[in-house]
C-alpha cells in the first residue's frame, strides 16, 4: 500500500528566503506525482505535476524534483514571499486510481 | 464555469440527519473521484466513477455512506445518519482518465464541501 509522508508538517521563515518543502513515498511504481497548494477553507489548486519519465518541472519561483527510485521529490519555493503561506501537499498517482496524499506541510512565510 | 464546482460549500447538520453533497466535473470528463479531508489532514479516498460506473468505493468508511453518478456526470455523496466523526470538507475531482491512454491522468479539484456535524 502506497504512503506518503511530508516533512516538516509545518515551517515558518521570513520574506525573501528560500526553502525546500519534502516528501517520500513507499511505493516506486508511480506514473506522476503532483504538488499542490490549499489556502484555508478553499479547495486545492495544482501547481506542479512531474510524470514518471521526468526529473524535474518548474513554474515560476517553484521547482519540483522527483527521485522514482529513492522515493523522493522535493518542492523548492525560491525568494519566498507572504503569499506563498498556505498548506503545501504531496500527491503520487500510481496509475488511474485514486491519488494517495501526505498530511502536508504548513507554511508561513513572515513579513 | 470551467472548472469543477461543489454545492453546497458548507453545511451543517445536526447528528442523525441525512446530508447530499452534489459535484459538477469538468465537462467532458470521463473519471470522477471523491475525497474526505479532515482537519489537519491530507485528503483521503472515498470513491471512484467512470462514467456511470462507481468503479471502486473501497474508501468509503460506512455503508452510511453512498455516492453516484447515474448519467454519467453530475455525481451526489449521500450521508445517512450523520456522525460527529464525519465532520470533514469533502473533496471532488475530476480527470480525463479512461479516454486518452497517453494523458497522465491531471485531477482537477473543486473548491470542496465543509461538512460540520453538531
Amino acid at each position: 500500500k502506497q504512503e506518503v509522508t511530508q516533512i516538516p508538517a509545518a515551517l515558518s521563515v521570513p520574506e525573501g528566503e528560500n526553502l525546500v518543502l519534502n516528501c517520500s513515498f513507499t511505493d516506486s511504481a508511480i506514473y506522476n506525482l503532483q504538488w499542490f497548494r490549499q489556502d484555508p477553507g478553499k479547495g486545492l489548486t495544482s501547481l506542479l505535476l512531474i510524470q514518471s519519465s521526468q526529473r524535474e518541472q518548474t513554474s515560476g519561483r517553484l521547482n519540483a524534483s522527483l527521485d522514482k527510485s529513492s522515493g523522493r521529490s522535493t518542492l523548492y519555493i525560491a525568494a519566498s514571499q507572504p503569499g506563498d503561506s498556505a498548506t503545501y501537499l504531496c500527491a503520487v498517482d500510481s496509475g488511474n486510481t485514486p491519488l494517495v496524499f501526505g498530511k502536508g506541510t504548513r507554511l508561513s512565510v513572515i513579513a | 464555469g470551467a472548472g469543477v464546482s461543489q454545492s453546497p460549500r458548507y453545511k451543517v447538520a445536526k447528528r442523525g440527519q441525512d446530508v447530499a453533497l452534489r459535484c459538477d466535473p469538468i465537462s467532458g470528463h470521463v473519471s470522477l473521484f471523491w475525497y474526505q479531508q479532515a482537519l489537519g489532514q491530507g485528503p483521503e479516498f472515498l470513491t471512484y466513477f467512470q462514467n456511470e460506473a462507481q468503479l471502486d468505493k473501497s474508501g468509503l468508511p460506512s455503508d452510511r455512506f453512498f455516492a453516484e453518478r447515474p448519467e454519467g456526470s453530475v455525481s451526489t455523496l449521500k450521508i445517512q445518519r450523520t456522525q460527529q466523526e464525519d465532520s470533514a470538507v469533502y473533496l471532488c475531482a475530476s480527470s480525463t482518465a479512461g479516454t486518452d491512454p497517453t494523458y497522465y491522468n491531471e485531477q482537477f479539484f473543486g473548491p470542496g464541501t465543509r461538512l460540520t456535524v453538531l
